[in-house]
């Protein structure tokens, strides 16, 4: 069963728009994770949010946390062709990942 | 640059064959995973494992085995492929504890079945 469960299914944007995609997951964690996946290769590591922590940043990437929601979104400001990808969630202790969000940034 | 290896990248085989998609992590982690995944759907844990001779099964009933004899190496083994098993297989490896625990993919094996 399917723990991170990512939404929208798909998002199309705007190059320079800003980017929101949101993530439930089921079960307690320590951990949660953002990956990014390009045209079906493997997954790639963007950002690690603990559970103690509600919001973190790196570059133009946020993510926050909300436990008692059982919640995790993830912005991406000021987007670009480049971020045109997959991407997912998943709790650390359980690496089970949904169907993704599939962003297009047109230029 | 994640040294998590996964070999063939593309193989086609006959009905009935039996075939190992082999991976391979030179990163010392305790943590394997592999993964199917459909174009453009959602990613199935199959198996996944805690170290040498642990071994898991997922969520996916694939008709697959896996086996962890060392660290660094999780094969996948399909004893008779059917056209059903066509799709991607993403092979994954983390750190069991500490600080980074993130998750290093590797390339993908797509698996046609004929």
């Amino acid at each position: 069963s399917q723990q991170g469960e990512e939404d929208p299914q798909a998002l199309s944007i705007q190059e320079g728009e800003n980017a929101t995609m949101n993530c439930s997951y089921k079960t307690s964690i320590n951990n949660l994770q953002w990956y990014r996946q390009n045209s079906g290769r493997g997954l790639v590591h963007l950002i690690l949010i603990r559970s103690n922590e509600r919001e973190k940043h790196s570059g133009r990437l946020r993510v926050t946390l909300d436990t008692s929601k059982k919640s995790s979104s993830l912005l991406i400001t000021a987007s670009r062709a480049a971020d045109t990808a997959s991407y997912f969630c998943a709790t650390v202790n359980d690496m089970r990942f949904g169907a993704g969000t599939r962003l297009t940034v047109k230029p | 640059e994640a040294d998590i290896y996964q070999t063939p990248r593309y193989l086609v085989i006959g009905t009935g064959k039996k075939i190992t998609l082999e991976c391979s992590q030179t990163m010392g982690h305790d943590k394997m995973y592999w993964y199917q995944q459909d174009p453009g759907m959602e990613l199935h844990l199959i198996h996944y494992s805690y170290g040498v001779n642990s071994t898991e099964k997922g969520d996916l009933s694939s008709e697959s085995t896996v086996s962890r004899i060392r660290t660094e190496h999780f094969p996948l083994t399909l004893e008779s492929a059917r056209p059903s098993h066509t799709s991607q297989y993403l092979c994954a490896s983390s750190a069991w504890t500490g600080l980074n625990t993130e998750a290093f993919f590797g390339q993908g094996t797509r698996l046609t079945v004929v």
